[in-house]
């Protein structure tokens, strides 16, 4: 079946400290993968896709993530966490060339926290 | 600019009243969803639409209905709410690579 998991409900970092955030994914072939940002009462936004090719992605606000096919994972990561990054983390896989089907598998979210 | 859009971002209503909670969007994707999200939780897809004319239930059962009669436009409709149907409703939209942008969500509370 397919699925995503993201193994870390909450994490907590200090401000200044790297981050790494886990996805791993469960699906018949390559999926396309995005991470999206949930700041609280706001909608999704997306942060960064894997769709083929390098494997070292970057996103937007410093984001970068790196998909690693042997292991099924597509992890986050940031050097130096902002205060402004607390939010809500969602993984998400999706079929790859676009596919016939849009809808997309999340993760149940990790919620980031930020110590000053 | 392009966008996706929802109205109203809060609303507060009692039981039993009909709701009808609006989603635009201006990319001229063919593909919206509406998720239902309680705070801090995982969001469940309750509704997609893959073009005009084409609706259906995703994974969580809902009592709500949509519609797709023009391609920018997605409502989600509550024939009768209840203090159950408190919760916050994403729409996204997404185009050919399956990318979804979703809209700021609108807060529903039933009283």
């Amino acid at each position: 079946a397919q699925s995503v998991t993201q193994p870390d409900i909450h994490i907590t970092v200090s401000e200044g400290a790297s981050l790494e955030l886990r996805c791993n994914y469960s699906y018949g072939a390559t999926p396309y993968l995005f991470w999206y940002v949930q700041s609280p009462g706001q909608g999704l936004q997306l942060l960064l896709k894997y769709f083929s090719g390098d494997t070292l992605v970057q996103g937007i606000k410093g984001f970068e993530a790196e998909f690693k096919r042997s292991q099924s994972s597509f992890n986050l990561r940031k050097p130096s966490v902002h205060w402004s990054d607390a939010a809500e983390y969602f993984c998400a896989v999706g079929a790859p060339w676009g596919g016939s089907q849009g809808n997309l598998i999340f993760g149940k979210g990790t919620k980031l926290s930020v110590k000053p | 600019e392009a966008d996706i859009y929802q109205t109203p971002r809060y609303l507060v209503i009692g039981t039993g009243k009909k709701i009808t909670l609006e989603c635009s969007q201006t990319m001229g994707h063919d593909k919206m969803y509406w998720y239902q999200q309680d705070p801090g939780m995982e969001l469940h897809l309750i509704h997609y639409s893959y073009g005009v004319n084409s609706t259906e239930k995703g994974d969580l059962s809902s009592e709500s209905t949509v519609s797709r009669i023009r391609t920018e436009h997605f409502p989600l409709t509550l024939e009768s709410a209840r203090p159950s149907h408190t919760s916050q409703y994403l729409c996204a939209s997404s185009g050919a690579y399956n990318e979804q942008f979703f809209g700021p969500g609108t807060r529903l509370t039933v009283l």
